[in-house]
């Protein structure tokens, strides 16, 4: 069975980091055809693809985001994690880790997490 | 950045009506284009990928077509369950970006 658990803070203050951990079970990230990415939503709005990672550790990330993200996995522990930097309200939403499937070169979001409500507020 | 746009933003629909969702890349994505339906506090969930295949379980009512920039999402026979709202995403190439969602309510 497929599993992908978010964990982190749920409020953090203006400027500082987030740090955000997804465990994940029932796969592993050396798997090839897997990849995990993290995609938020503000309340009541629409989503919003933040950054993934695959096995060979291939990453991409969010243009307008860039500059403050950074993901990274640590494949024994099944997790992982993404930082972002210099927090804002705006950035006030729901976190979502999510399993990216490869299959014969498409490539689509299969399982999701619950997700993780993240305010940021002083 | 490609740019994904949806039609309607929201619409107004009775069980067993057919519904149709429009969703159009700013640039040709091929058939790199999935279909997600989100309700109201739950995470999303696959319905289509590759512009036309069916994820495994989900029920044939749905169906996908389209290629290039122009794509559509179809609900045959509208069920009280598919009241929700449902977005596209392109995996053409990084980064990867969603349309803004379409909400589909009960008339």
């Amino acid at each position: 069975q497929v599993t992908l658990k978010e964990s982190g803070p749920v409020l953090v203050k203006p400027t500082e980091t987030l740090t955000l951990t997804c465990t994940v079970s029932g796969f592993s990230l050396s798997n090839a055809r897997m990849g995990v990415s993290w995609i938020r939503q503000p309340p009541g709005k629409a989503l919003e693809w933040l950054a993934h990672i695959f096995s060979n550790d291939e990453k991409s990330y969010s243009t307008s985001l860039k500059s403050s993200l950074t993901i990274s996995k640590d494949t024994s522990k099944s997790q992982v994690v993404l930082t972002m930097t210099n927090m804002d309200p705006v950035d006030t939403a729901t976190y979502y880790c999510v399993r990216i499937r490869r299959d014969t070169g498409w490539y689509y979001f299969d399982y999701w997490g619950q997700g993780t409500l993240i305010t940021v507020s002083s | 950045d490609i740019q994904m746009t949806q039609s309607p933003s929201s619409l107004s629909a009775s069980v067993g009506d057919r519904v149709t969702i429009t969703c159009r890349a700013s640039q040709s994505i091929s058939s790199y284009l999935n279909w997600y339906q989100q309700k109201p506090g739950k995470a999303p969930n696959l319905l289509i990928y590759a512009a036309s295949s069916l994820q495994s379980g989900v029920p044939s009512r749905f169906s996908g077509s389209g290629s290039g920039t122009d794509f559509t999402l179809t609900i045959s026979i509208l069920q009280p369950e598919d009241f929700a709202t449902y977005y596209c995403q392109q995996s053409y190439s990084a980064p990867w970006t969603f349309g803004q969602g379409t909400k589909v309510e009960i008339k």
